[in-house]
């Protein structure tokens, strides 16, 4: 079973400290994403990173960053926490193959309180 | 680029009945892919079907079909004999030739006794 990892549950940080959530993948997938989920919104797509070292803007990656430094591991970093980015945060992996028809994998998520 | 719209916040079933959430897209590429997942409380997101545009049968998967209109852009899922634990978030979810998801803002489907 593909198994898709985030370092924490439950997160509460303070305004203005740097954030570090840690996703790790154990099927050996190409592509890694990070998405935020808000009530009413759905999922949006922050980044993503289709290798080692390559990344991808998403639809709002506006005070975010992400480092993909390994294959399994990909980190989404907040560089200066603020309120609004009190949200779920959640990782997906995917293999990449011909064709695109192909699921995304998606970690428990990391609910995230910026106070 | 992709637009995904599900109009039904909510939804609710009774136990054995069936049920269609509903979701309709819009896509400029000729090439793409749906999809429907499952998020059931405080457990992880699954997959639960997906269908090739270009292929016009409906996929079923056990007690869940879609009903793919292309011409409409609709998608929508139907869960047949509804289960307790069906109960969860669906997005409907489409994707081009992209590796990047575009998700519909979600269904929440209580399932009544």
């Amino acid at each position: 079973d593909v198994k898709v990892t985030q370092s924490s549950r439950y997160l509460v940080k303070r305004t203005g400290e740097k954030v570090f959530l840690e996703c790790v993948q154990d099927m050996d997938h190409e592509n890694m994403f990070w998405y935020r989920q808000d009530p009413g919104l759905g999922l949006r797509l922050i980044y993503f990173s289709y290798d080692v070292k390559m990344k991808e803007k998403g639809d709002i990656p506006e005070g975010y960053s992400v480092s993909r430094e390994k294959k399994e591991r990909f980190s989404l970093i907040l560089e200066s926490a603020s309120t609004n980015q009190t949200s779920m945060y959640l990782c997906a992996s995917s293999p990449e193959m011909a064709g695109g028809f192909y699921e995304q994998y998606f970690g428990p998520g990391t609910r995230l309180t910026v106070t | 680029a992709q637009t995904v719209t599900q109009s039904q916040p909510e939804m609710s079933v009774q136990e054995a009945e069936t049920v269609t959430l509903s979701c309709t897209y819009d896509t400029s590429e000729s090439d793409y892919y749906l999809f429907w997942y499952k998020q059931p409380p405080s457990r992880q997101m699954i997959l639960v079907i997906r269908q090739e545009a270009y292929k016009q049968q409906n996929a079923t998967e056990n007690r869940f079909s879609v009903n793919f209109q292309k011409a409409a852009k609709s998608f929508s899922l139907k869960i047949s004999d509804s289960q307790l634990g069906d109960a969860a978030m669906y997005f409907c979810a489409a994707r081009g030739t992209a590796s990047k998801l575009t998700f519909g803002t979600g269904t929440r489907l209580q399932v009544t006794l």
